[in-house]
């Protein structure tokens, strides 16, 4: 059975660095096709791809978070983390990480087929 | 980047309706399109991928189709665990891996 699951702080003050931890199970980061993504959704909001973490290490990130974002992964342990700098209010939502199978440029054709059940992140001083 | 525009943003049906659901891109996709469904305080979840292929365990009432830049989500003989929220995917120009703005059916 494949699973997922967020971590992280479910409080942060602004200008601080976010933190958030997937771990999971029933799959391998080491298998080709195989990626780790992070969505986010804001409360009421769209769906929003941030990043993604493919089997060969390479990675990808959203052009409008770029310079923010930050996604690595622990194979052995089976975790994908992902870092977001200067937290603002506005990142306030629940994070997502999901599964993909595909290789570039098609890492979503067969879709996001496995979600965490998602962490909410208030930025709040 | 390419976008993805929904619509209607919100639909009401009664159980036993037939609705549709479209996804319009900005830029020719093809046939990379998924959809999800989305129900309050969970995770989406995966329905359609590449335009029509039904992902495993999903009901085949859930019917999608399109090509190019206008996609439909139909759904024959609503249940009333259908009613939930749409997401459209556009898979083509990845990454980045652009969503819809998400369309509700309401009871």
């Amino acid at each position: 059975q494949v699973t997922l699951r967020e971590s992280g702080p479910a409080l942060v003050k602004p200008t601080q660095t976010l933190t958030l931890t997937c771990t999971f199970s029933g799959f391998s980061l080491r298998s080709s096709g195989t990626c780790v993504n992070w969505i986010r959704q804001a409360p009421g909001k769209a769906l929003e791809w941030l990043a993604l973490i493919d089997w060969d290490d390479d990675k990808y990130y959203t052009p409008s978070l770029k310079t923010r974002l930050a996604i690595s992964k622990d194979t052995s342990n089976n975790q994908v983390v992902l870092t977001m700098t200067n937290m603002d209010p506005v990142d306030t939502g629940t994070y997502f990480c999901a599964r993909s199978k595909g290789w570039y440029p098609y890492y979503h054709e067969f879709g996001l087929d496995v979600w965490g059940q998602g962490t909410t992140v208030t930025v709040s001083s | 980047d390419i976008q993805m525009t929904q619509s209607p943003s919100s639909l009401s049906a009664s159980v036993g309706d037939r609705v549709t659901f479209t996804c319009r891109s900005s830029d020719n996709i093809r046939r990379y399109l998924n959809w999800y469904q989305q129900k309050p305080g969970q995770a989406p979840k995966l329905l359609i991928y590449d335009t029509s292929n039904l992902q495993s365990g999903v009901p085949s009432r859930f019917i999608g189709n399109g090509s190019g830049t206008d996609f439909t989500l139909t759904i024959t003989s609503l249940q009333p665990e259908d009613f939930a929220t749409y997401h459209c995917q556009q898979t083509f120009s990845t990454p980045p891996s652009n969503f819809g703005q998400g369309a509700r059916l309401e009871i």
